[in-house]
């Protein structure tokens, strides 16, 4: 079946534009993650959805990072005023009941020039 | 603070040898300890994990092994193969909290 497929893959913007990544998660999956990589370090919690509600947004760096999951299916991470600093790769993940069961998108590599 | 840490950035091994990958942490709040790999443009795949009530667990080739007292574990792949060439990452999942602490990655190669 179909894994958990992000869009864009990669989206280069100026410093203080508005960018959309968008997330669809394998069917069924009702946990929903984001995370960030910067080079070299390893993926940084941001939040997890659990159906349509953020459960946990405590990784979410300051309040310019937004996610919705409206219909408890694809998720959206909104970033406002895109810093340099915002510069990434994000990866979403979906699962079910355990925090094993997280299974990983390609990610969207994210540029601020 | 890094609560999970992986010191070796590289590490090359000969094809057919054990390959070690250690890791440690910080916080004995962790429930769980998991594995992922990951390949270039790839995100990371899940490899093997293991329970904090556990010392040990073992999948084929791979072989994660747990030292509460030492707070560090590590993955065993033997025999190391070429197609293990890539990053992997510890991770952790705290207890009561539904999402994974990450080391900074080690990079394996697996040479011919």
């Amino acid at each position: 079946g179909a894994g958990v497929s992000q869009t864009p893959s990669n989206k280069v913007t100026e410093k203080g534009k508005y960018v959309e990544l968008r997330c669809d998660p394998i069917s069924g999956h009702t946990a929903l993650y984001w995370y960030r990589q910067s080079l070299g370090q390893g993926p940084e919690f941001l939040i997890y959805f659990q159906g349509t509600g953020a459960a946990d947004d405590s990784g979410l760096p300051n309040d310019r990072f937004f996610a919705v999951r409206p219909e408890g299916s694809v998720s959206t991470l909104k970033i406002q005023r895109t810093e340099r600093g915002d510069s990434a790769v994000y990866l979403c993940a979906s699962g079910g009941t355990s925090s094993s069961e997280q299974f990983f998108g390609p990610g969207t590599r994210l540029t601020v020039l | 603070d890094q609560q999970v840490k992986q010191n070796s950035p590289s590490l090359s091994v000969q094809e057919g040898r054990i390959s070690i990958l250690n890791c440690d942490y910080t916080n004995s709040m962790f429930d769980y300890f998991l594995w992922y790999k990951k390949y270039p443009a790839e995100g990371p795949t899940f490899l093997i994990s293991i329970s904090s009530i556990k010392d040990k667990n073992e999948d084929g080739r791979f072989t994660v092994f747990l030292n509460k007292s030492a707070k560090h574990l590590s993955l065993h792949i033997v025999p190391s193969q070429p197609g293990d060439s890539a990053v992997y990452f510890c991770a952790a999942n705290p207890q009561g909290a539904q999402k994974l602490v990450f080391g900074q990655g080690t990079r394996l190669t697996i040479n011919p």
